[in-house]
């Protein structure tokens, strides 16, 4: 149980492009959804935290209208790389948790490479 | 402030039994996972303890005492594909939900 699938695996694409990436939970009713970034050698950075129909809250630093979060259901949420940069190529995970007092789950991640 | 120690490296044979250490300095928490992520990979979880005591998972194990702010991942019967890093984390109650993760424990299993 507490599968959560990440599309697509892999995005190559040019400079100025929009990038969609979709989390969805397949067994379980992901109440709060994370996003996180994570660069070569090094730990998991937060992005944002999305609950099913309000907001997302993002971290410090990470700008709201370049990563564009929507959690419009308890089974998906999605990320959106507007206007893509070779700076922004990294390695983007989702994680799903259903109750606080439940362990999150991770997506298998999306790595992006903006040419 | 919250912190999670581990060690950072760990070598073992194949066959052998391991144990990671996490300590931790921080106030309520709603449990403790353990995350196993190759290089390259997504982190997979493995273990989750709500409560203070063990809990199996095959060949994966995790402890938990929140009295002595201590927790561990026993890894049993050590195969090549165990070598990867291992994070301990934890979801404070004020944090909204947030894991905070330690270091990691970079395990290498050799023949």
């Amino acid at each position: 149980g507490a599968v959560v699938s990440q599309h697509p695996s892999w995005v190559i694409c040019k400079s100025g492009t929009s990038v969609k990436i979709e989390c969805r939970s397949l067994d379980f009713q992901a109440t709060t959804m994370f996003w996180y970034r994570q660069f070569p050698k090094q730990s998991l950075m937060l992005m944002a935290t999305s609950n099913e129909g309000s907001k997302a809250t993002y971290e410090q630093g990470v700008e709201k209208d370049k990563f564009l979060i929507n959690h419009a259901s308890l089974t998906l949420s999605t990320l959106t790389v507007t206007s893509a940069h070779p700076e922004d190529s990294s390695f983007y995970i989702c994680s799903a948790r259903n109750r606080k007092d439940q362990p999150q789950h991770f997506g298998d991640g999306t790595r992006l490479s903006i040419l | 402030g919250q912190s999670l120690e581990q060690p950072s490296e760990v070598t073992a044979v194949e066959g052998a039994i391991v144990q990671i250490n996490c300590t931790y300095q921080t106030s309520g928490f709603y449990g403790l996972s353990w995350y196993q992520q190759h290089d390259g990979g997504a982190p997979t979880f493995l273990s989750y303890n709500a409560l203070d005591g063990l809990e199996e998972t095959g060949r994966f194990s995790s402890f938990l005492s929140r009295s002595d702010s201590y927790g561990y991942l026993l890894l049993q019967e050590l195969q090549m594909k165990d070598s990867a890093s291992y994070f301990c984390a934890v979801s404070p109650w004020n944090q909204g939900g947030k894991l905070i993760f330690g270091q990691g424990t970079e395990l290498s299993v050799k023949p």
